[in-house]
């Protein structure tokens, strides 16, 4: 079955350390989002990218960084600047035909930093 | 660059009532609107979605939604509610960039 998938689901890191959040898409999307979801807060646009090789902010991406290197995969690095990485984050995935296509989203990774 | 209100964090109601969510969008051009739901530590679920044509939309699992472009609104409804809709609900809005932004989200509580 087509779908979204993110690794691991729960994840635990030591401040100052980086870690990368794995999401593998099989629907055959062009464009790629990551979420980050806070209680009360909704769901926040980190990042986002339309095609291979090409990757555009969203609204909160200072700590964060990404590639996309193959149009299966977009991988979400949280670094060591990210003050408050503690969060629920959420891939998501959509085509290009128009905007008005419905967005897939994976089951999350929960990142505590310990 | 688009946003999207949902003015209601926490609404409460008895099983078999109607529920109404609202959602307030801000987008200069003509908006693509979405509702999805999430179930505690999930991904989102497409309800239903409006892109032109009928402002009316029909979702799945009975909910619908009415596009009021001069209030800039997407309410969603039901009319009578099970105890498997309680949930999270979210709005949100597309842009021809495909920027995809959500509401803060609102939690719907079922009572028996």
């Amino acid at each position: 079955d087509g779908g979204i998938t993110q690794s691991p689901k729960y994840l635990f890191r030591k401040e100052g350390q980086n870690v990368t959040l794995s999401c593998e898409q099989n629907l055959n999307h062009d464009a790629m989002y990551w979420y980050r979801q806070d209680p009360g807060q909704g769901l926040r646009l980190i990042y986002y990218s339309q095609i291979v090789n090409d990757f555009q902010k969203g609204d909160i991406a200072e700590g964060y960084s990404v590639s996309r290197e193959k149009k299966e995969s977009f991988p979400l690095t949280v670094t060591s600047a990210q003050k408050n990485p503690t969060a629920f984050y959420l891939c998501a995935s959509t085509r290009t035909e128009g905007p008005n296509t419905e967005a897939f989203f994976g089951q999350g990774t929960r990142l505590t930093v310990v | 660059a688009q946003s999207v209100t949902q003015p209601d964090i926490h609404i409460t109601v008895s099983e078999g009532a109607s529920l109404e969510l609202r959602c307030n969008y801000s987008y200069g051009a003509t908006p693509y609107l979405f509702w999805y739901v999430q179930s505690p530590g999930q991904g989102l679920q497409l309800l239903l979605k409006y892109f032109s044509g009928d402002t009316l939309v029909q979702g799945i699992k009975g909910f619908e939604a009415e596009f009021k472009r001069s209030q800039s609104s997407f309410n969603l409804r039901k009319p009578s509610v099970h105890w498997s809709d309680a949930a999270e609900y979210f709005c949100a809005v597309g842009a021809n960039d495909y920027k995809l932004s959500f509401g803060a989200g609102t939690t719907v509580t079922v009572r028996a």
